[in-house]
Parts: C-alpha cells; structure tokens; sequence
C-alpha cells in the first residue's frame, strides 16, 4: 500500500526566515504531487503540482517555490518568510492515469512570527 | 472549471442519515465527482468518487441524477466521529481540461450531537 510522510508536523519561524518542508511518498512509483496550502478556516488552496522528476506548475503567484529532486519526494521552500505565510501546509499524491483522487499527508502547522 | 455550491454547515444527531448535495450545473462530460472529509488539523480524507448514477462504499453512497448537475453524498447512521467538514470536487484531473477536482472550496461543516 502507499504511503505518505510530511514533516515537520509544527514549525515556528521567524519573519526573514527560510523555509523547508518535505514530502515523500512511498508504495508507487511516478505519482503526481501537489502542495496545498489552508489558512484558518478556509479552504484549501493549490500552491503547485508536480507530474515528474523536475516538473513543477505554479497556481499562484507568492513567496513560495517548489521542487521534485527525486521521483517521490517534493520540497517547499523559500528564501525569506513572510507573515502572509502563515498556514496549513498539506502534500499530497494521486496516481498518474487518468482521473485519481487525492491522498494527504497530516500537514504542516507553520506560524510566523 | 466546473464551479461546485454546498451547504455551510448542517446539523444531524447520532443514528440519523445524512445527505449533503452538491450543485455543480456546468459540470463537464469528462469530469468526475469526488468527496473528501477533513478533521480538523489533519488532511482531507478521501470518501467517495463518481460518474453517473450510484456508487457505494463502506463508509458512504454517492448519488448522482442523469443530468449530473448535482451529487449527494449519503452517509448512513452517523456518529460524533463524522463531525468534520465535507468536500465536494468536480472535475478531469491535470491532464484533462478541467482541474476543478484540485479546487477545494470551504465544505460543509457537518455537526452530529448526541
């Protein structure tokens, strides 16, 4: 069966800071990935997705990058955090063929401070 | 991108059926109907997905009319444990034509008493 890690579960950061979370998946190979981000109680935004090694499609314009260095990991990072950035970071993964539903992690908490 | 309307929020009480409908009137012929819950601080979960008329699951039923305008999600008997909020997606997927399926609005907050 597939799984999927994101860490870390709770992170605080300063203003100015850089920004690392990673996400991988396990149990299938060449998956799509996607990085979403949910500020409190809203919904769900798509900040990327990633179809291969590589890939990387941006939905929104922000501080924000993205990438996908192996097959089933992706990365979310930034150089200089933002207060704006504060949120629910969530990976997740779905197959590749056709029309799949979507597979989350348990998230990231981040606040800035 | 076939836009999707869902109630708020709903009320229910433990050991009653609930059904939350989805209205999504542009809904395009490739696309699919799909139903995720979300605790709070977690990630969404996926329920239920659909094309046309009726799927079932062991945790759900999806129902869908021939003009597929619109969805109800079913959930049998609920308990405390089924407060969560309800999302319902509509689209093809990315290499389709409509992403909507990657679009989350903000759901049904669904709250069963005792």
């Amino acid at each position: 069966s597939q799984t999927i890690h994101q860490w870390p579960a709770t992170l605080v950061q300063p203003v100015g800071s850089p920004l690392s979370l990673e996400c991988t998946v396990e149990g299938t190979s060449n998956p799509n990935l996607y990085w979403y981000r949910q500020a409190a109680g809203r919904g769900l935004q798509l900040l990327f997705y990633s179809v291969g090694i590589g890939q990387i499609s941006s939905e929104v314009p922000q501080n924000l990058s993205a990438s996908r260095p192996q097959d089933r990991q992706f990365i979310l990072s930034s150089k200089k955090l933002l207060l704006s950035d504060s949120g629910f970071y969530l990976c997740a993964w779905s197959f590749s063929q056709g029309n799949q539903p979507q597979h989350f992690g348990d998230g990231t908490r981040l606040s800035i401070l | 991108l076939a836009k999707t309307t869902q109630p708020i929020s709903m009320d229910s009480y433990e050991g009653q059926e609930v059904n939350i409908t989805c209205s999504h009137n542009n809904i395009a012929t490739n696309d699919y109907i799909t139903w995720y819950q979300q605790f709070p601080s977690q990630g969404p979960r996926f329920i239920i997905q659909g094309y046309k008329t009726k799927v079932t699951n062991e945790v759900a039923s999806l129902f869908i009319p021939a003009d597929r305008k619109s969805s109800t999600l079913s959930l049998p008997r609920v308990s405390l444990s089924d407060t969560a909020v309800y999302y319902c997606l509509v689209g093809e997927g990315i290499y389709g034509g409509s992403q909507g399926n990657l679009i989350f609005g903000k759901g049904t907050k669904l709250s069963v008493k005792p």
